[in-house]
């Protein structure tokens, strides 16, 4: 499958724990983004990189969340102390920058439950 | 700041009946807009966009849809729906350099017999 794929796709932890998503896109797109969707809702920006550079957080980004891209392959996203609210649905996509109309190929997503 | 708006939570329509979405966008420029498709326990999928040119944009699965400027929509459409239709359609707009993509709260739809 040469699709983007996402690792673990369910996690199930305790408020206070610190949890990592796995994202690893198709291989020769250079941009990765992340998004989180809760129920009833849309996909949520959250940040982006071009290449390893992370160059937009969205505000719903807080200080416990963090994100890496080394090399510019795949990316961590890294959630600390973990609260029932960040419970959700996190989605990676990447796409190709030379591509006029930046279609996002999405992952199947991450589901966090935080008990 | 770009903003989409689907007015529609949940539709239902007959299998063979013809559909359309409603999908109204806000953005000072000329948008980037795209229809994904999401069925559960499934990914994004994106059946088709718009970014210039013809204002009618043909899809995959038999979907359209239609750039209306002045009246700010990009509604979908399909003349017969089948049951494997069912799943939940999300519009987005993209901007900016990278095309950061501002979504929709989504349709519901849902396909009786």
């Amino acid at each position: 499958d040469t699709g983007v794929s996402q690792d673990p796709r369910h996690k199930i932890t305790k408020r206070g724990q610190n949890v990592t998503f796995r994202c690893d896109p198709i291989s020769e797109h250079n941009r990765l983004y992340w998004y989180r969707q809760t129920l009833g809702q849309g996909p949520e920006f959250l940040t982006y990189f071009q290449n390893e550079a992370q160059l937009e957080k969205s505000r719903l980004l807080s200080d416990r969340f963090s994100a890496e891209r080394p090399k510019g392959s795949f990316s961590t996203l890294e959630i600390q102390r973990t609260e029932q609210g960040d419970s959700a649905m996190y989605l990676c996509a990447s796409s190709l920058a030379r591509d006029r109309g930046n279609e996002q190929f999405f992952g199947p997503g991450t589901r966090l439950t935080v008990l | 700041a770009q903003s989409v708006t689907q007015p529609d939570i949940h539709i239902t329509v007959s299998e063979g009946a013809s559909l359309e979405l409603r999908c109204n966008y806000s953005y000072g420029a000329t948008p980037y807009l795209f229809w994904y498709v999401q069925s559960p326990g499934q990914g994004l999928q994106l059946l088709l966009k718009y970014f210039s040119g013809d204002t009618l944009v043909q899809g995959i699965k038999g979907f359209e849809a239609e750039f209306k400027r002045s009246q700010s929509s990009f509604n979908l459409r399909k003349p017969s729906v089948h049951w494997s239709d069912a799943a939940e359609y999300f519009c987005a707009v993209g901007a900016g350099g990278y095309q950061k993509v501002t979504f929709g709260t989504g349709t519901k739809l849902q396909v009786i017999p």
